[in-house]
């Protein structure tokens, strides 16, 4: 069963700080996704990996880098904390196409 | 601007009802109707998707209707049961888009004994 893995589930940090989501799935899935979550909104695509090195923009990046130096492992970066990048964090994964499995979330509180 | 509309925001369905969630979308490229089921504290899953040359699709439980010419989907759950109580998420993609889905806001189910 492929299992989607994200480091931590409640993360609390202080604006102005540079802030590391961790992501790593065991399936050896080309495709990696990072969205987030918030009331109303849906879910929103922030990048999209296809392959170890490359990346993609998604609808809000704004603020946000990615990471993926191995296949299983995909790292959402925020590079200057603000209140608004509190949100749940979801990351997905799948071997092609549309995001199948995704992790539990981490829940993103900056204060 | 919102490309998938999604409503109810929240139902409440009795168990042995039937409870139907409607999307709508804008985008005629869509080519690709995904539903995503997610429970409290879970990310979501996959549950059943639809491509637009048919215009229904049934698995178990859970049938999605599509109507083309009205830009519509819809989610049907027959024979609802608590467990399926979770929010679902209507979604939309096409293809050359490198594998992005565009997300409905929305639908808390709660479905009662």
């Amino acid at each position: 069963d492929v299992k989607v893995t994200q480091s931590s589930r409640y993360l609390v940090k202080r604006t102005g700080e540079k802030v590391f989501l961790e992501c790593v799935q065991d399936m050896d899935h080309e495709n990696m996704f990072w969205y987030r979550q918030d009331p109303g909104l849906g879910l929103r695509l922030i990048y999209f990996s296809y392959d170890v090195k490359m990346k993609e923009k998604g609808d809000i990046p704004e603020g946000y880098s990615v990471s993926r130096e191995k296949k299983e492992r995909f790292s959402l970066i925020l590079e200057s904390a603000s209140t608004n990048q509190t949100s749940m964090y979801l990351c997905a994964s799948s071997q092609q196409g549309l995001p199948q499995h995704f992790g539990d979330g981490t829940r993103l509180s900056i204060l | 601007q919102q490309q998938v509309k999604q409503s109810p925001q929240s139902l409440i369905v009795q168990k042995g009802g039937i409870s139907i969630i409607n999307c709508a979308y804008e985008n005629t490229a869509f080519d690709y109707f995904p539903w995503y089921q997610q429970f409290p504290g879970k990310g979501p899953a996959l549950l059943i998707a639809i491509r637009p040359d048919v215009s229904e699709k049934k698995e178990g439980r859970f049938t999605i209707s599509f109507n083309k010419s009205a830009k519509q989907f819809s989610l049907h759950i027959m024979d609802s049961q608590p467990g399926d109580s979770a929010t679902y998420f209507c979604a939309a993609s096409y293809t050359g888009t490198a594998s992005k889905l565009t997300f409905g806001t929305g639908t808390r189910l709660q479905v009662t004994l």
